[in-house]
């Protein structure tokens, strides 16, 4: 049973590019939740999604920042145009249901802006 | 205020010896779950122990324990038994809640811990 996966790994943007990163939950899983770890910090939430809904977007940058988790296939968190400022660890966790369900977390995609 | 709280930003053990990481919180709501993760120098997150505000005793996986001070309000992490392949970064985290955002997982700075041979 294949956990969380998110790709890329890492990913290398220059400033003004737009960065895509996918998450693909463990099977059976309909929650989606997408993290952002700057560097020297803990995690911080940015965004709960279920199938077609996004749930929670509170913790996500106004601007520039969008995410979406389709009918079919992985979810996608979208930075457009990233500043240097946007270089961070961003982990996808998903869970069964909603509430207190134990959320898995990805191996997260390393993002790097220059 | 915090919500969570990691006093040590970095800390020293011996192989094979026990080690306590410090953690606090902040929460006025009767319901809420602790959690610690380990994420080691390759990046992944790591689920080691998880402790709820309704239990009675305190949690414990293997060589992980979890030391819950209710009144206190602290949850501390106690690792039996170093071994070198724990040096890693350690997070505490919260979920507050019976519903509504009760999905949010809210973390601490971490504590790296650094186990000498």
């Amino acid at each position: 049973n294949a956990g969380v996966m998110q790709n890329p790994r890492h990913l290398v943007r220059r400033r003004g590019q737009e960065a895509r990163l996918r998450c693909s939950p463990m099977k059976g899983h309909s929650h989606v939740y997408w993290y952002r770890q700057l560097p020297e910090e803990g995690l911080k939430f940015m965004v709960y999604l279920q199938k077609e809904n996004i749930i929670d977007e509170s913790g996500m940058p106004k601007e520039r920042f969008s995410a979406e988790f389709p009918k079919e296939g992985p979810s996608i968190l979208r930075i457009q145009q990233v500043v240097r400022g946007d270089s961070a660890a961003y982990f996808c966790a998903s869970s069964f249901g909603t509430g207190l369900s134990e959320q898995y977390f990805g191996p997260g995609t390393r993002l790097t802006v220059t | 205020a915090q919500k969570i709280t990691q006093t040590q930003p970095g800390m020293f053990v011996q192989e094979k010896e026990a080690v306590t990481l410090d953690c606090t919180y902040d929460t006025s709501d009767p319901s809420y779950g602790l959690f610690w993760y380990k994420q080691p120098s390759s990046g992944e997150m790591i689920f080691l122990i998880y402790q709820g505000s309704y239990d009675q005793q305190n949690a414990t996986e293997g060589r992980y324990s979890l030391n819950f001070q209710k009144a206190r309000k602290s949850a501390n992490l106690v690792i039996s038994a170093s071994q070198l392949g724990d040096s890693a970064m350690y997070f505490c985290a919260m979920r507050e809640g019976r519903g509504g955002s009760n999905y949010k997982l809210t973390f601490g700075k971490g504590t790296l811990l650094t186990v000498n041979p």
